[in-house]
């Protein structure tokens, strides 16, 4: 049951350019988005978050996109670079403070390649 | 900067052996979580605990898995007789909001069962 999708594994990016990670998610009941980044052998380190009540939140070169009519939401990095050579997860929350709230439902990631 | 820690970072055990996995969490921190990732899938929720007691768990959490907070810093989950099927990364995260705050993750404990 993939609540969380992200479609694609793998992304490569040249140094300088964008980066767009695309995540789809099905369940109507979250309403708070997050990306984590995960080099390996760490653990997952927060990026940005989202609320469903915006559609954009920007933080220095990381955008984060909301479509909530679509089920989509997206993560801009720009400029690219190759430091940010890592595993990106998208992340779901449930509203309220009931059953599904506590928990993140994750998508499986996007490994992005930056090429210096 | 704050973080949350894990030990051991790799454990290796036999079939229906007892594991505890430990973690201590951002000090100021009220809500603890365990996470595990098996190798090659997505990041699955396990367990949230708050005010010392579980506040939700998932279908992954059976009988054979518990968490306790012995002390005040300290937040374990012991794995009772573990299967083959519970090698997996396992990460302990913390936060001090629930709603809206985001998770601070350690490194993981990395449980290989033989």
């Amino acid at each position: 049951d993939q609540q969380v999708k992200q479609n694609s594994p793998s992304l490569s990016v040249q140094e300088g350019r964008i980066s767009i990670l695309n995540c789809d998610y099905t369940n109507s009941m979250f309403d708070y988005f997050l990306w984590y980044k995960k080099y390996p052998a760490e653990g997952p380190t927060f990026l940005i978050s989202i609320s469903s009540i915006k559609d954009k939140n920007e933080d220095g070169r990381f955008t984060v996109f909301l479509n909530k009519s679509a089920k989509h939401l997206s993560l801009h990095i720009v400029p690219s670079q190759p430091g940010d050579s890592a595993v990106y997860f998208c992340a779901a929350r449930r509203g309220g403070s009931g059953a599904g709230s506590y928990q993140l439902t994750f998508g499986k990631g996007t490994k992005l390649s930056v090429i210096p | 900067e704050p973080e949350v820690t894990q030990t051991p970072s790799h454990q290796v055990t036999q079939m229906g052996q007892e594991v505890i996995l430990r973690c201590v969490p951002i000090s100021n921190h009220l809500y603890f979580y365990w996470y595990r990732q098996i190798l090659g899938q997505k990041v699955e929720f396990l367990v949230s605990f708050y005010n010392n007691e579980i506040s939700e768990k998932s279908e992954i959490f059976d009988d054979q898995f518990s968490v306790e907070r012995p002390d005040g810093s300290n937040f374990t989950l012991k794995i009772r007789s573990t299967k083959l099927e519970d090698s997996a990364m396992y990460f302990c995260a913390s936060s001090a909001l629930q709603g809206r705050g985001e998770l601070f993750f350690g490194e993981g404990s990395r449980l290989t069962v033989l």
